[in-house]
């Protein structure tokens, strides 16, 4: 079947500009992450939808970073007032309840000039 | 808190030859680890997993990995490099708390390189 999809796969934006990054995950997985990937700080662990339940927001770096999910479905994870260190790629993946293997999408590469 | 240290940022082996990515983890209860590989400009791909089974876990493309709680580590091997292996490989580890279903923490990857 389908797997993580992400769009865009690429977006350059104006520092001080909001941005809003889409993840479609695989049908019937009810887990949802979203992950940031920098040259400096390797990969990190943002925000995890796992369904009804409130999310573990644990990861997200700061308050400009906010993150929803729709219908227990796709998510969007949306950058308020872009700053040059927010240039990274975002992952997204999903899994299935109680499976610890997590699937990952391509990524968006987000640039903040 | 958990941790994952990868040993070596880069390894070169070359084509044939034995491969050993190292991975030492910290973590204050059983953990579930993970070996994933990252081929340029794509996503992560799960390699395989360790949840308190078998010690000896078989991934895909020939890798395997051996999880010793007494050396805190989960290192990755594979008997004969392919020019294919060369990627990234990220080692991560779950709390396991959530059914190894939360957030993972990342190693700062090895970047494999292969020499024919």
């Amino acid at each position: 079947g389908a797997g993580v999809s992400q769009s865009p796969s690429n977006k350059v934006t104006e520092k001080g500009k909001d941005v809003e990054l889409r993840c479609d995950p695989i049908s019937g997985h009810t887990a949802l992450y979203w992950y940031r990937q920098s040259l400096g700080q390797g990969l990190e662990f943002l925000i995890y939808f796992q369904g009804n339940s409130a999310p573990d927001k644990s990861g997200l770096p700061s308050d400009r970073f906010s993150a929803e999910r729709t219908g227990g479905s796709v998510s969007t994870l949306t950058i308020q007032r872009t700053q040059q260190e927010d240039s990274a790629v975002y992952l997204c993946a999903s899994s299935r309840e109680g499976q610890g293997e997590q699937y990952f999408g391509p990524g968006t590469r987000l640039t903040v000039t | 808190a958990q941790s994952v240290t990868q040993l070596g940022s880069h390894v070169s082996v070359s084509e044939g030859a034995l491969v050993l990515l190292r991975c030492n983890y910290s973590s204050s209860v059983p953990p579930y680890l993970f070996w994933y590989v990252q081929y340029p400009n794509q996503g992560l791909q799960l390699l395989l997993k360790y949840t308190s089974a078998a010690t000896l876990v078989k991934g895909i493309n020939g890798f395997e990995a051996e999880f010793k709680k007494s050396e805190t580590s989960f290192h990755l091997t594979k008997p004969s490099a392919h020019m294919s292996d060369a990627a990234e490989y990220f080692c991560a580890v779950s709390d396991g708390t959530g059914g190894g279903a939360d957030g993972l923490t990342f190693g700062k990857g090895t970047h494999l390189i292969i020499q024919p």
